[in-house]
Formats: C-alpha cells, structure tokens, sequence
C-alpha cells in the first residue's frame, strides 16, 4: 500500500530564515504530487503540482518555491520566510491527472514569529 | 475558474441522528469530479467520498452518501446514524486538471 510522509511536523522559524519543508510517497511509482497550504480555520490553497521529476507548476504567486529531485520527493523551499507564510502545509499524491482522488500527508505546521 | 461555496460554517447533529452538509459549485465543465474529504483534529485529510459528474446514481460510502444535482451543481454531503468519531471539519473539493479547489469548510459538531 502506499504512504505518504511529511516532515517536520512542526516548526517554528524566525521572518528572513530559509524554508525546506519534504514529502515521500513510498510504495508508488509516477505519482502526481501536491503542495497545500491552509490558513487557520480555513480550506487548502493549491500552491505547487508536478507530473514528473523537475516538472513543477505554480498556482500561486508567492515568497515560496517546489522543486521535485526525486520521482517520489517533493520539496517546499523559502530563502526568507515571511509572517504570511505561517500556516499548516500539506503533501498530497495522485494516480495520475484524471479522476484521480488526492491522497494528503500528515502536514506540517509552520510558525513564522 | 472553478469555484467551491460551503454555506454552512458549522453544523450540529446529536448522536444517531442524520445530518447534511451543503456544497455549491460553479463551473462550464461538463465532466468533472467532486470529493468530500474529512478534517478531524489530527488535521489528517481524509477522503469521505468521490462523485463523477458523468454517473447519474448517487455515491454512497457506508454512512455517508451524497445528493448530487448537477443542473444546480450542488453536491450535499448526508451522514446518517452520527458517531462521535465523525465530529471534524468537512470540506468539499472539485477537482481540476491542476489539483483541487476546496470550500472553506463545514464544522461538524456531533453530540452525546
């Protein structure tokens, strides 16, 4: 079966500090992979996807960055984090682009002080 | 752009009781799917049920089961026989070519 893992769970990180927050999928191959962030109390905001290893789409125009080194690695970057950027981030993996439903990590809580 | 609506912040339901959560949408897609996922405070999504616009039939998922009007795109959530364990938040979630577009959410609160 496949499994998702997300870490940190949870950070707390100074404004202007970098950002590597990680997410693998085991036990798949070829997944689609997705980046969420939801405020609190509110719904997911799609930030990145990729189809494929160094194929990174943005949805969202923002202080933050993905990168894909790995079929099965996704990366969430930041070179200087922001107070906005605080919030819960969320991994998600797919089939494929189609009718495929999205499978979520654990997530990771970021506090930006 | 597709857009998601939940029009219910929070909703209440006593135990064994049955509850709907509403969910609108908006689109000019004639195909496309439609998910609700489940929040509990673990804050782990879990997917409750998927919807393809294309099959007429209702889905239905044990407990929980969906009222899917495509003419008037809505997308209902109904729970029946309420357990403690479903109190979280309920989102409702189309999906796109890129990923999904969520709602802001239904609280569901489930009492003893």
């Amino acid at each position: 079966s496949q499994t998702i893992h997300q870490w940190p769970a949870t950070l707390v990180q100074p404004v202007g500090s970098p950002l590597s927050l990680e997410c693998t999928v085991e036990g798949t191959s070829n997944p689609n992979l997705y980046w969420y962030r939801q405020a609190a109390g509110r719904g997911l905001q799609l930030l990145f996807y990729s189809v494929g290893i160094g194929q990174i789409s943005s949805e969202v125009p923002q202080n933050l960055s993905a990168s894909r080194p790995q079929d099965r690695q996704f990366i969430l970057s930041s070179k200087k984090l922001l107070l906005s950027d605080s919030g819960f981030y969320l991994c998600a993996w797919s089939f494929g682009t189609g009718a495929y439903e999205q499978y979520f990590g654990p997530g990771t809580r970021l506090t930006v002080t | 752009a597709q857009t998601v609506t939940q029009s219910q912040p929070e909703m209440s339901v006593q135990e064994a009781e049955t509850v709907t959560l509403s969910c609108t949408y908006d689109t000019s897609e004639s195909d496309y799917y439609l998910f609700w996922y489940k929040q509990p405070p673990s804050r782990q999504m879990i997917l409750v049920i998927r919807q393809e616009a294309y099959k007429q039939q209702n889905a239905t998922e044990n407990r929980f089961s969906v009222n899917f009007q495509k003419a008037a795109k809505s997308f209902s959530l109904k729970i029946s026989d309420s357990q403690l364990g479903d109190a979280a938040m309920y989102f409702c979630a189309y999906r796109t070519s890129e990923g999904l577009v969520f709602g802001a959410g239904t609280i569901l609160r489930v009492k003893s």
